[in-house]
Formats: structure tokens, C-alpha cells, sequence
């Protein structure tokens, strides 16, 4: 099955600065990583999510790339604001329309 | 994408007990599953609630500790039985659309349990 792998679990960052989350996956065949923001007491939310055909996708201050042959994913968020702060978990497709999730990221912008 | 309701949001339980987590989606989905979060980890699927039919549990879980119904295509509950202290945790349920080979899933609120 799926491997995933989040590093690092805790990013520290100042406002205003960038913060970047990386993903390793193991299965070659694996053609789209969401990624997933979750606030203390909630649900994950879906923010950004790429499919295997393209290799960078923005929305706003958050972009996700992704490399197929080295079978990496990461987040880049960038002039990070104190909302931001959140814990963030990638994931990757597993049969029969599942995913399996990374770790996680506590990430912490300091005003 | 869909909104996702649970109910409880939270519950206080007795060992021994049982307790139903419903579920309810705002638009028709494919796929629903169950997850359990413990406090600072990641999400551990449980099972794959199957319209009309029994659910698909993952390795570790089993139909008579966690069963599920899902009578229709907007709604699932997941009941916790026999409940230990062990079975403290976040119950989050997801729906969303199959694609070819990928499912975009969207997550509810998550019911926060604790089991004394």
C-alpha cells in the first residue's frame, strides 16, 4: 500500500516569512496529493490539491508542486499570518478511492 | 465540494457504554468513510461506509466494536460499543465525489469523545 511520509512534524516561522512542508510518497502510480489544513477543535480542510499532469499549482499565497520522478509533493505558503498557524497533513490515493495521510506539520507563525 | 455535519460535536461517556455518531451530508457524495484522530496524530481510517450494505473496515477494526450504517447517500453513523478508556479520541467522518482514481474528500467537524 501507500507510504507517506511529512517532515518536519513542527515549522516555526515569523510572519511575513515562507513556510514549506515536504511529502514523500511511494507508489509510482499515484496521481493526486491533497493537502489538508486543520485548526485546533475542527475537521481537516481541503486547501490545495494537484494532480500527477501538472507539476505546480497556486491559489493565492499557497502553492503546491510536485515531483513526479522523485516522488515528492510539497506545500509552500508563503507571507505566512498568524492564521495560518495550524496543523497541515498531506496525503496520497490508496485503492478503492482511499487516502492514506502524512503525519503532519504543527506550523506556528510567530507575530 | 460538500459540508459535512456530525452529532455529538462532544460526549462524556461511561466504560461499558455505547455511543451513536451520526453524520450528514449537504449533497449527494460517492464515498463516505470513518477516521479516528488521537489527540496530536494523524487519521486513522476505520471504515468505508458502503450505501445499503455493511462497511469495509480497515485492519484492527472490527463490525462489532464499530458498526456503521449508511441507509443513504447523505447519511452514516458510526457507534462506538462497549466503550474503554482506550476509546478516547476524534471520530471524524469524510464524503466525497470517486473520480477515476482519486477522491477528493471533504471532513466534518470531528465528535471529541472521552471515556471515563
Amino acid at each position: 500500500g501507500e507510504n507517506v511520509e511529512q517532515h518536519p512534524s513542527t515549522l516555526s516561522v515569523q510572519e511575513g516569512d515562507s513556510a514549506v512542508i515536504k511529502c514523500t510518497y511511494s507508489d509510482s502510480a499515484s496521481n493526486y496529493f491533497p493537502w489538508y489544513k486543520q485548526e485546533l477543535g475542527k475537521g481537516p480542510q481541503l486547501i490545495i490539491d494537484i494532480r500527477s499532469n501538472v507539476g505546480e499549482k497556486k491559489d493565492q499565497r499557497i502553492a503546491v508542486t510536485l515531483n513526479k520522478t522523485a516522488k515528492h509533493f510539497s506545500l509552500h505558503i508563503t507571507e505566512t499570518q498568524p492564521e495560518d498557524s495550524a496543523v497541515y497533513f498531506c496525503a496520497a490515493p490508496t485503492p478503492y478511492q482511499k487516502v492514506t495521510f502524512g503525519t503532519g506539520t504543527k506550523l506556528q507563525v510567530i507575530p | 465540494s460538500a459540508v459535512i455535519s456530525q452529532k455529538p460535536s462532544r460526549d462524556i461517556c461511561q466504560r461499558g457504554t455505547s455511543l451513536t455518531i451520526q453524520c450528514q451530508v449537504d449533497s449527494q457524495v460517492t464515498m463516505m468513510f470513518w477516521y479516528r484522530q488521537q489527540p496530536g496524530q494523524s487519521l486513522t481510517l476505520i471504515a468505508t461506509a458502503n450505501q445499503g450494505s455493511e462497511a469495509t473496515y480497515e485492519s484492527g477494526f472490527v463490525i462489532d466494536k464499530f458498526p456503521i450504517s449508511r441507509p443513504n447517500l447523505t447519511f452514516s453513523t458510526l457507534t462506538v460499543s462497549n466503550m474503554s478508556p482506550e476509546d478516547s479520541s476524534i471520530y471524524l467522518c469524510s464524503g466525497g465525489l470517486a473520480g477515476d482514481t482519486y477522491n477528493e474528500q471533504f471532513f466534518g467537524p470531528g465528535t471529541r469523545l472521552t471515556v471515563l
